[in-house]
C-alpha cells in the first residue's frame, strides 16, 4: 500500500521562506509530484522529482530523498497569491496517490 | 490548446439515483484519470483510462465506473448514489500515463441529498 503524510496547515508571512514536508511509504515508487490548488480551483503542476536532490524553478524548489521516503517543497519570497493548498503525490505501480494536502496561509 | 473541460460543473442528486459526468481531455492526450476530492480524504484516485481501456483502478466500490471513447473523451458513472458520494470529481489528462504531469479540469461538484 501507499501512505503519504503532510502537515495539515501552515502559516507564514509575506516575503518569508516556507518549507512544506512530505513523507511517504510506498510499495513501488517512480516519482513524486507537487501540485498547487487554490480554493475552488483545479490543482496545477509545480514539480516532479524522480531522482534524489533539489530541483529549482524560480521561487519554488523541490527536494527528494528516495532512501528516506521524504520530499519537501520550498517556497521563497512568499506572496499573498501563494496562499493555497499544496498537494504531494507519489506515482508507482501505475497508480497516483495524493496526500491530503497542506493548506498554506500567507499573511501580510 | 484548450484545457481539460468537465461537464456539468454542478449537480444535485438524491440518494439512490445515478449520475454521469463527462470529461474532455487536452487535444492529443490519451490518458484520462478520475479523482474524488473531499475535505476529509483529500484527492483519491478512482481510475485511469487509456485507448478506451481501464488501465488502473483505485479502491472504490463497483458503483463507480467509467469509460473512454475513441476520441479520448471519458465519462464516469456513479450508480445508487449515497450521501457520502458528495464531493468534487476531478478529471485529469496526460499524454500517455500517470508518470507524466497531470492537467486537471475544473471539476464537477456533486451534492447528494
Amino acid at each position: 500500500g501507499q501512505n503519504i503524510d503532510q502537515p495539515t496547515e501552515m502559516t507564514a508571512t509575506e516575503g518569508a521562506i516556507v518549507q512544506i514536508n512530505c513523507t511517504y511509504q510506498t510499495s513501488g515508487f517512480n516519482g513524486l509530484f507537487w501540485y498547487q490548488q487554490h480554493a475552488g480551483e483545479a490543482p496545477t503542476f509545480l514539480s516532479y522529482n524522480v531522482l534524489d536532490g533539489l530541483e529549482e524553478k524560480g521561487r519554488f524548489s523541490s527536494f527528494l530523498s528516495r532512501s528516506k521516503g521524504y520530499s519537501y517543497l520550498l517556497l521563497k519570497e512568499l506572496q499573498m497569491k501563494d496562499s493555497a493548498s499544496y498537494l504531494c503525490a507519489v506515482t508507482g505501480f501505475q497508480k497516483l496517490v495524493f496526500g491530503t494536502g497542506t493548506r498554506l496561509l500567507v499573511s501580510p | 490548446k484548450a484545457g481539460v473541460t468537465q461537464t456539468p460543473r454542478y449537480l444535485i442528486k438524491t440518494r439512490g439515483q445515478q449520475v454521469t459526468l463527462s470529461c474532455s481531455p487536452i487535444s492529443g492526450h490519451r490518458s484520462v484519470s478520475w479523482y474524488q476530492q473531499t475535505p476529509g480524504q483529500g484527492l483519491q484516485f478512482l481510475f485511469e483510462y487509456f485507448s478506451e481501456t481501464q488501465r488502473n483502478k483505485g479502491n472504490f466500490p463497483g458503483r463507480f465506473s467509467g469509460r473512454q471513447f475513441s476520441n479520448s473523451r471519458s465519462e464516469m458513472n456513479v450508480s445508487t448514489l449515497e450521501l457520502g458520494d458528495s464531493a468534487l470529481y476531478l478529471c485529469a489528462s496526460s499524454l500517455e500515463n500517470l508518470q507524466e504531469t497531470q492537467y486537471f479540469g475544473p471539476g464537477t461538484r456533486l451534492l447528494v441529498l
